[in-house]
């Protein structure tokens, strides 16, 4: 059973740092890749940041490039999310998401079950 | 930026009925479109990719279709569980990969 638990969530000052973690089980990690997709209170979802199968590569959405930093960790099956210069747009669940299809960017078919980032003073 | 148009925001639907949910690109995105569900609280599942192939588990209810720029879910005949928010998300183009604004369905 394919399951992402995401951890590392929680109040943070403006321009503080935080680092999400996500879990991943029940796949073959390493052939997959990964994405951060986060979903401020009340609103849509909002595709953040994706890193490849092998972590070489990275991808992030203009409203976070420069701030925010994907990575993994391939022998722990874990994807991680390092935030600095947080700023109160940043205020959202996180969610880690798996690809769907494989080493690609497509649909998103398992899902975590969140962490919330909130920043405030 | 691909951007995606959901319509109606809302849509309101007596149970037994058929709901039709419209999604539109700013530009062609071929076949590459996925719908979610998400209910309160939890995190959205995926229901559809490749515009129209039913991810594992989906209720054969739940139905897309469209090409390019224009795509529908309809969900054929809504159960009591189907009450949700529905997203569609783009993946010809990225990054960014982008979702919908949403169509929350509601029991009239």
């Amino acid at each position: 059973e394919v399951q992402l638990l995401e951890s590392g969530g929680g109040l943070v000052q403006p321009g503080g740092s935080l680092r999400l973690s996500c879990a991943a089980s029940g796949f073959t990690f390493s052939s997959y890749a990964m994405s951060w997709v986060r979903q401020a209170p009340g609103k849509g979802l909002e595709w953040v940041s994706g890193v490849s199968g092998s972590g070489a590569t990275t991808y992030y959405a203009d409203s976070v490039k420069g701030r925010l930093t994907i990575s993994r960790d391939n022998s722990k099956n874990t994807v991680y999310m390092q935030m600095n210069n947080l700023g109160a747009e940043d205020t959202a669940v996180y969610y880690c998401a798996k690809d769907n299809r494989g080493n690609y960017y497509t649909a998103f078919d398992y899902w975590g079950q969140g962490t919330l980032v909130t920043v405030s003073s | 930026e691909i951007v995606m148009t959901q319509s109606p925001v809302t849509l309101s639907v007596s149970p037994g009925e058929r709901a039709t949910l419209s999604c539109r690109a700013s530009q062609s995105v071929s076949s590459n479109l996925a719908w979610y569900q998400q209910k309160p609280g939890q995190a959205p599942r995926l229901l559809i990719y490749g515009t129209s192939t039913r991810a594992t588990g989906i209720p054969a209810r739940f139905s897309g279709s469209g090409s390019g720029t224009e795509f529908t879910l309809t969900i054929s005949s809504l159960q009591s569980e189907d009450f949700a928010v529905y997203y569609c998300q783009q993946y010809n183009n990225w990054p960014p990969l982008t979702f919908g604004g949403g169509t929350k369905v509601e029991i009239k």
